[in-house]
């Protein structure tokens, strides 16, 4: 079956940093989805990247989907408190069924 | 307005005995999906309904899982004979629509299910 991993599984920056995220899929996507979770919290949708290579930024959240639509990075700039959360990719692969990646746990040193 | 629901926050019960999870949705969202979520992992797909038909029950681990939405809004999730292995964080999401591609999912909070 399809299959989502991230990596890393876990990102220590210091505040102020930048760092990537990845996401890569077993299979092709029809469109990949991005989730941010808060300690305690529950997913909230930040965005949703269809074409290849599509790129989308959201303030200091850069999003890119590979090519072939089967990668996609989150790009975080100048990372402050407020990124704490665990990130997540979800894709489709077809049908409406979302497979989620194990996400990567962002903790922001100040 | 109002997101997603879902009642009993937090389920303790006894192995062998049955629990039914509830999950409201946004008021004219057509999709509603249901998760389960380990501690540290991503939400795994469980089964969706489009309205009140269940589209795909691919996710549900065995028989002993079924889920319902019988008017097209709320939605029970049912395990019957718990086991402690059942033990998880069960999250139920909603979408406007299902179309050409799939519009984002409103998670609700979850209902903390702890078998004994």
């Amino acid at each position: 079956g399809q299959q989502v991993m991230q990596i890393p599984q876990y990102q220590h920056v210091q505040e102020g940093e930048d760092f990537t995220t990845y996401c890569n899929s077993s299979t092709t996507l029809s469109n990949i989805q991005w989730y941010k979770q808060r300690p305690g919290g529950h997913p909230v949708f930040l965005i949703q990247l269809v074409k290849s290579g599509e790129v989308k930024k959201q303030k200091r959240l850069t999003f890119q989907f590979g090519e072939a639509k089967k990668n996609s990075s989150l790009h975080i700039t100048a990372t402050q408190t407020t990124d704490v959360g665990t990130y997540f990719c979800a894709g489709y692969a077809a049908g409406n069924k979302l497979t989620f990646g194990g996400g990567t746990r962002v903790l922001v040193k100040p | 307005g109002a997101g997603v629901s879902q009642s009993p926050r937090y389920k303790v019960t006894k192995r062998g005995q049955d629990v039914a999870l509830r999950c409201d949705p946004i008021s004219g969202h057509v999709s509603l999906y249901w998760y389960r979520q380990a501690l540290g992992q991503g939400p795994e797909f469980l089964t969706y309904f489009n309205y009140e038909a269940q589209q795909d029950k691919s996710g549900l681990p065995n028989d002993r899982f079924s889920a319902e939405r019988p008017e097209g809004s709320i939605s029970t999730l049912t395990i019957q004979r718990t086991e402690q292995r059942d033990s998880a964080m069960y999250r139920c999401a909603s979408s406007l629509a299902a179309g050409t591609y799939p519009y984002e999912q409103y998670f609700g909070p979850g209902t903390r299910l702890t078998v004994t």
